[in-house]
């Protein structure tokens, strides 16, 4: 089983949808949670943190469900510039990130 | 440009050949880290180092592949006897000796390989 499972998509919608991303991850003792988004043959940049209490910047809502090892990801009135890959990312341990294989999206027209 | 910075940018080599990436972290930071990405899939952890010590090495590292930072500053990547599966994105990332968090690692732009 992969450390963190993330639906791999595409998810294909138009301008102005909602769209959702889940994720779990294995290592109840993670402590750290992250977002990151990352275009085509770029590398990955961070676009928010995960706390506890679910944090909001902007169109993007993030939560966290410790006791269920869950984290989810929330784009509200998707923008084509959303378009992207969406990677969910916790702590392994103090020292490194361990990435999930992420959730394609593709907002069109 | 003071962040990450990987080199080269693009690698096309013959099955069989030895390749070298190097990877020039942010200079006031301990840590730095590979990660390789294939298409579909998210980074993978291969090895990272605190200072010039190489503290943990993922299961990914094969026989093949080394890694080095001999004096802490720039590390290389070297994989000998490539094989078409070693095609990918190598990743370069630093951080400070902070606990590890998404707004304290830095990653390059990634060095391509394409093995013929």
């Amino acid at each position: 089983r992969k450390e963190v499972e993330q639906d791999p998509g595409p998810f294909n919608v138009p301008e102005g949808a909602t769209v959702a991303f889940n994720c779990t991850y294995s290592n109840s003792a993670s402590q750290s949670f992250f977002w990151y988004r990352q275009d085509c043959r770029k590398e990955p940049k961070l676009l928010m943190s995960v706390y506890s209490s679910g944090n909001e910047d902007g169109r993007f809502t993030a939560q966290l469900n410790r006791a269920s090892q869950y984290i989810s990801l929330l784009i509200r009135d998707s923008k084509l510039s959303d378009s992207a890959t969406y990677l969910c990312v916790v702590s392994g341990g103090y020292n490194k990130l361990i990435f999930g294989a992420g959730t394609r999206l593709a907002v069109h027209p | 440009d003071t962040g990450v910075s990987q080199d080269p940018r693009h690698k096309i080599t013959k099955r069989g050949q030895n390749v070298t990436f190097r990877c020039d972290p942010i200079s006031e930071h301990n840590r730095l880290y590979w990660y390789r990405q294939t298409l579909g899939q998210g980074p993978e952890f291969l090895t990272y180092f605190q200072n010039e010590a190489q503290l943990e090495k993922s299961r990914l590292l094969s026989d093949r592949f080394s890694a080095e930072r001999p004096k802490g500053s720039f590390s290389t990547l070297e994989i000998q006897r490539t094989e078409q599966g070693d095609s990918a994105m190598y990743l370069c990332a630093s951080s400070p000796k902070v606990r590890i968090s998404g707004n304290t690692i830095y990653f390059g732009e990634g060095s391509w390989l394409t093995v013929v």
